[in-house]
């Protein structure tokens, strides 16, 4: 099975700041990755799918990229709401694993 | 409006059966894969599985087959994780979420806690 690695584990930054986290997959998956947001006591959010494409309603500085086995999602300008673990998930094919996460918070 | 409605927390003792459902409302159940996820408490997200309730296709991630049973019941759009026997490390959340066209994660269930503890 395809293995799914992050990093950092954890992040902290200045509100403001431009925060980039790395997705690798063990294998190539294309473009079926996924990223998700889960605040602090709730459940998971869909933020961007197709490696680059904004989920509907999820706001602007959060942004997707990559192909095959490398991946990005980046916060251009961190704010406080944006507290949370940070999750990848391939899904060319199960199992769907996700990532182990990375968690952000502020400086 | 998309909606998944999981039943409530459960307290079990180890060695008992459970089983939790996931309500789905506001779209066609049966044209889209029902996916399962644990989080144990403190940890992240792990797939166990999916399930297409248009026919029940199945698809198990290794670390959970054999170990659960997914399945549904498309008369009343409802997904289904059981357990044939409970082991104190079962103790977790478990979502239910929608799998949009391409595989992702769109609209997920509140979470079920399930407790077990003798």
């Amino acid at each position: 099975d395809i293995q799914m690695t992050q990093s950092p584990s954890s992040l902290s930054a200045s509100v403001g700041d431009r925060v980039t986290i790395t997705c690798r997959a063990s294998q190539g998956i294309s473009n079926y990755l996924a990223w998700y947001q889960q605040k602090p006591g709730k459940v998971p959010k869909l933020l961007i799918y197709a490696a680059s494409t904004l989920q509907s309603g999820v706001p602007s500085r959060f942004s997707g990229s990559g192909s095959g086995t490398d991946f990005t999602l980046t916060i251009s300008s961190l704010q406080p709401e944006d507290v949370a673990t940070y999750y990848c998930q391939k899904y060319n094919s199960a199992p769907f694993t996700f990532g182990p996460g990375t968690k952000v918070d502020i400086k | 409006e998309v909606q998944l409605v999981q039943s409530g927390a459960e307290v079990k003792k180890p060695g008992e059966s459970l089983k939790i459902s996931c309500k789905g409302s506001g779209y066609s159940f049966t044209s889209y894969w029902i996916g399962w996820v644990r989080q144990m408490p403190g940890k992240g997200l792990e797939w166990m599985g999916i399930i297409y309730p248009g026919d029940s296709d199945t698809r198990y991630s290794p670390s959970f087959q054999g170990q659960v049973t997914i399945s549904a019941d498309k008369s009343i759009s409802t997904a289904y994780l059981q357990w044939s026997s409970l082991k104190a490390s079962d103790t977790a959340m478990y979502y239910c979420a929608r799998l949009e066209y391409g595989g992702s994660c769109d609209y997920w269930g509140q979470g079920t806690l399930v407790t077990v503890s003798s």
